[in-house]
């Protein structure tokens, strides 16, 4: 069984920073990785997919990385705001599981001003 | 472009009582569909999804159901509410090609049961 873990639980930063949000999974047969950013008593808005042939996959202030080998992801935020402040989910899709996704519980950003 | 809808924003139910919620898309052609429930703090579970109109696949066994009448409406039902179904219900759509399956979500349903 799949299992996504997110490390921290919650990350405070002051305005400026450049920050790492990390995405461990347990089973490496994956299809994609995807990020969301999911605002208070709100849907889940997509920000980045990487397929499982990518390294990695750029918008914007973001980059996320994929190292299927080792299990792992990070989203890499280029010079944080205080609209950043978000929680940020890692969801992926398991081979021969395609479309259903295992998520992790998210990592809640505050950026300070 | 694409859209996705989902109503009520907020649901205030008994124990006990039918529950109905729906979800609808919009600017896509035969999509997958999914309902998850999300618990207060913690990611998403997944409920429901769908392939095709009438298909459905049940992922948790418990007190809900989920139904496709048409090719871009998704319905999440239940007879009667227990206080466990309390959470946020969130639907989402994905058109998958190959393995590429990026999924897009809806703004979420509040239920409360009380």
């Amino acid at each position: 069984k799949q299992e996504v873990t997110q490390i921290p639980a919650a990350l405070s930063v002051p305005e400026g920073e450049n920050l790492v949000l990390n995405c461990s999974f347990t089973d490496s047969a994956i299809y994609n990785l995807q990020w969301f950013r999911q605002d208070p008593g709100k849907g889940l808005t997509s920000l980045l997919l990487i397929q499982s042939s990518q390294r990695e996959q750029t918008s914007g202030r973001l980059n996320a990385s994929l190292d299927k080998s080792s299990g792992r992801s990070t989203l890499y935020i280029a010079a944080s705001q205080p609209g950043d402040s978000a929680t940020y989910l890692c969801a992926v899709d398991k081979v021969g599981n395609a479309g259903k996704s295992t998520f992790g519980d998210g990592t809640t950003l505050t950026v300070k001003p | 472009s694409q859209t996705i809808h989902q109503w009520p924003a907020t649901l205030v139910q008994p124990v006990g009582s039918p529950l109905s919620l729906e979800c609808t898309v919009e600017g896509t052609s035969n999509p997958n569909l999914y309902w998850y429930r999300q618990a207060a703090g913690r990611g998403l579970q997944l409920l429901f999804y769908s392939v095709g109109i009438g298909q459905i696949s049940s992922e948790v066994p418990q007190n809900l159901s989920a139904s496709r009448p048409q090719d871009r409406q998704f319905i999440l039902s239940s007879k009667k509410l227990l206080l466990s179904d309390s959470g946020f219900y969130l639907c989402a759509w994905s058109v998958p090609s190959g393995t590429y399956n990026e999924q897009f979500f809806g703004p979420g349903t509040r239920l409360t049961v009380l």
